[in-house]
């Protein structure tokens, strides 16, 4: 059974920095694209980045280019989200993602974490 | 490309046929072109893909329609369990999705 657990979440500062990570049981992910997604309750997904199976495909929204990172462990089947230069307006519940095909950057997202939740505050 | 979602809220009762819509700001393929349920305090869930395919598990009440720039998610009869925010979402050299109709009783 695939599961995505989400952690890493928590209230932080502005400026500051978290990093999130993302463990998958029930698969191996080494030959799988994840992504991370983001949602500020009440309102749409927001697709923030996507990492490849050999980590050398990645992308970023816009509004996270420059701050954020992504990276992967596949022997710890581990996804990390590193986010710095935290804004009030990355304030939401964090999700990592995996396509349904799970091959590719952008992708349906069938499997996904429950997620971890992001505060901003001073 | 923006994904623009009607109504915002779908006021219905069970046993009746919810339709809603998803609109982009340009034409895209429908193979990219998806829909999600969510409830409150879960993840999103992939009901529908390329338009028209019903995801695994997905009941066949749940069907998708669409072409170019409008694209409809349809639930022919519904359950109590049904009413919940819905999603549409499309990737190309994005992803982007939709801001959400909330099916309500």
């Amino acid at each position: 059974q695939v599961k995505l657990v989400e952690s890493g979440g928590g209230l932080v500062k502005p400026g500051g920095s978290l990093r999130l990570s993302c463990v998958a049981s029930g698969f191996n992910i080494t030959d799988y694209y994840f992504s991370w997604i983001r949602q500020v309750p009440g309102k749409g997904p927001e697709w923030v980045s996507y990492i490849s199976g050999n980590s050398r495909f990645t992308d970023f929204a816009e509004s996270v280019k420059g701050r954020f990172t992504i990276s992967r462990d596949n022997a710890r089947n581990s996804l990390f989200l590193h986010m710095n230069i935290l804004r009030s307006d990355d304030t939401a519940v964090y999700y990592c993602a995996r396509g349904l095909g799970g091959y590719a950057g952008f992708d349906f997202l069938y499997y996904w974490g429950q997620g971890t939740l992001v505060a901003v505050s001073s | 490309i923006v994904l623009t979602q009607s109504p915002g809220t779908l006021s219905l009762s069970p046993g009746e046929r919810a339709t809603l819509s998803c609109r982009a700001s340009q034409s895209v393929r429908s193979n990219y072109l998806g829909w999600y349920q969510q409830k409150p305090g879960q993840a999103p869930r992939l009901l529908i893909y390329g338009a028209y395919g019903r995801a695994t598990g997905i009941p066949d009440r749940f069907s998708g329609s669409g072409s170019g720039t409008d694209f409809t998610l349809t639930i022919s009869r519904l359950e109590p369990e049904d009413f919940a925010v819905y999603y549409c979402q499309h990737f190309g050299s994005r992803n982007t999705f939709g801001q959400g109709t909330k099916l309500e009783i």
